[in-house]
């Protein structure tokens, strides 16, 4: 398709496991950003790319988050040891540069830590 | 850091009415962009309306307009002919312009519309 797309769409996990979550950006968009989004909250800013490069990371909570956008467009989000207090929808956005206007967003993963 | 505020947690409006979302920003930045994106219960984020702060002119589409005060920081978005489909929540959020400077979007904690038939 051609808009930002999110897998999985629900991700069910036990505490202490590892999780990956994958963004496929629109084609030709260079920014790519991460935001995780807590029930009844705003999204809240994680990680953003510019190309391959994290751009800023200084959203990421702590060292077992990680992401990673090897080639410029697919990125993965990376969580260790998961905790209970991770559970939310982790959101993709993709833009054409920054400072060009808007983001266009995925549907999300929403990832549940039992 | 800049900072976006939505006061108010939930409104409601009958179908056919307008309504008016409220939400204000602080920032040191002249130049701007700011949104307003609704968030169905598919997750998805939709933009709505967007405005570059440079621009005195208000932003209009279709049914939906803002109101922009930039000496205020308040940006308010105008729902007329509120439609069922319209429900959602709804999201103010601030990005820089300055190239260089930090691209991320900054959200507000959102305002749940409901449309009552």
């Amino acid at each position: 398709g051609a808009g930002v797309s999110q897998t999985p769409s629900n991700k069910v996990t036990e505490k202490g496991k590892y999780v990956e979550l994958r963004c496929d950006p629109i084609s030709g968009h260079t920014a790519l950003y991460w935001y995780r989004q807590s029930l009844g909250q705003g999204p809240e800013f994680l990680i953003y790319f510019q190309g391959t490069g994290a751009a800023d990371d200084s959203g990421l909570p702590n060292d077992r988050f990680f992401a990673v956008r090897p080639e410029g467009s697919v990125s993965t989000l990376k969580i260790q040891r998961t905790e209970r207090g991770d559970s939310a929808v982790y959101l993709c956005a993709s833009s054409w540069t920054a400072n060009t206007g808007e983001l266009f967003f995925g549907e999300g993963s929403r990832l549940t830590v039992l | 850091a800049q900072t976006v505020t939505q006061s108010q947690p939930e409104m409601s409006v009958q179908e056919a009415e307008t309504v008016t979302l409220s939400c204000t920003y602080d920032t040191s930045e002249s130049d701007y962009y700011l949104f307003w994106y609704k968030q169905p219960p598919s997750r998805q984020m939709i933009l709505v309306i967007r405005q570059e702060a440079y621009k005195q002119q208000n932003a209009t589409e279709n049914r939906f307009s803002v109101n922009f005060q930039k000496a205020a920081k308040s940006f308010s978005l105008k729902i007329s002919d509120s439609q069922l489909g319209d429900a959602a929540m709804y999201f103010c959020a601030y990005r820089s312009a300055y190239t260089g400077a930090n691209s991320k979007l900054t959200f507000g904690k959102g305002i749940t519309l409901s449309v009552r038939p």
